[in-house]
């Protein structure tokens, strides 16, 4: 099993700065990592597969990139809808298909 | 637009079964492969359990394996999840997803139901 590690925990930054967090797989992934964003009361919502591709309807501001262990989802520039919690999830190696435990993104 | 829909979800007692449903919309459903992914409460997604799209294949996570019943009707665009023998740890919120693709290759999920709360506590 790929364990996937997700850091920071919590993460605070004030709106309209850049938020970077970042995902680690205990063995190669390749590029076969996704990013969602999960609001509470929500489903979660797809924002980049293949480790750099947004997924349709995505703004811009929104980057991954990475590959094999270490990977990162950039936020350029923070909007209010934005703060939420994100996960990473690889699917190179299954089953079991492994999420991180999150990084929360919190108002500063 | 595509559009799933969770529902069954309730409190039931450790020990006790509980059937999960899904309502499919917006796509060609026996198309691709259907997944179960739940949030427990303070914890982070896990993947539960997949069917492949031609209702043959099913593979699970190690904490329900056994216990719980991955299954889909095409003609109805309808997943399922029967549980069985539940326990306080399967206490979370059930989401199905879809994949892109048939289920017997890896993918991600492109998209998921809002998700229906199962609680297990006497």
């Amino acid at each position: 099993e790929i364990v996937m590690t997700q850091s920071p925990a919590t993460l605070s930054v004030s709106p309209g700065e850049r938020a970077t967090l970042s995902c680690r797989a205990s063995q190669s992934a390749s590029t076969n990592l996704a990013w969602y964003q999960q609001k509470p009361g929500q489903a979660p919502r797809l924002l980049i597969y293949g480790a750099s591709t947004r997924a349709t309807g995505i703004p811009a501001r929104f980057s991954g990139s990475g590959s094999g262990t270490e990977f990162t989802l950039t936020i350029s520039s923070l909007q209010s809808e934005d703060f939420a919690v994100y996960y990473c999830q690889q699917y190179n190696y299954w089953p079991p298909y492994t999420f991180g435990q999150g990084t929360k993104l919190e108002i500063k | 637009q595509v559009q799933l829909v969770e529902s069954g979800g309730g409190v039931v007692q450790p020990g006790g079964s509980l059937r999960l449903s899904c309502e499919a919309s917006g796509f060609n459903f026996r198309t691709y492969g259907m997944h179960w992914v739940r949030l427990a409460p303070g914890k982070g997604l896990e993947w539960v359990a997949v069917v492949s799209n031609d209702e043959i294949s099913t593979w699970y996570g190690d904490s329900v394996k056994g216990r719980f019943t991955i299954s889909r009707d095409n003609a109805k665009n309808t997943l399922f999840l029967q549980m069985h023998s539940l326990r306080a740890d399967d206490t979370a919120i059930y989401f199905c997803a879809k994949e892109t693709k048939n289920g017997y290759n890896p993918s991600y999920f492109d998209y998921w139901g809002q998700g229906t709360l199962v609680t297990v506590s006497s």
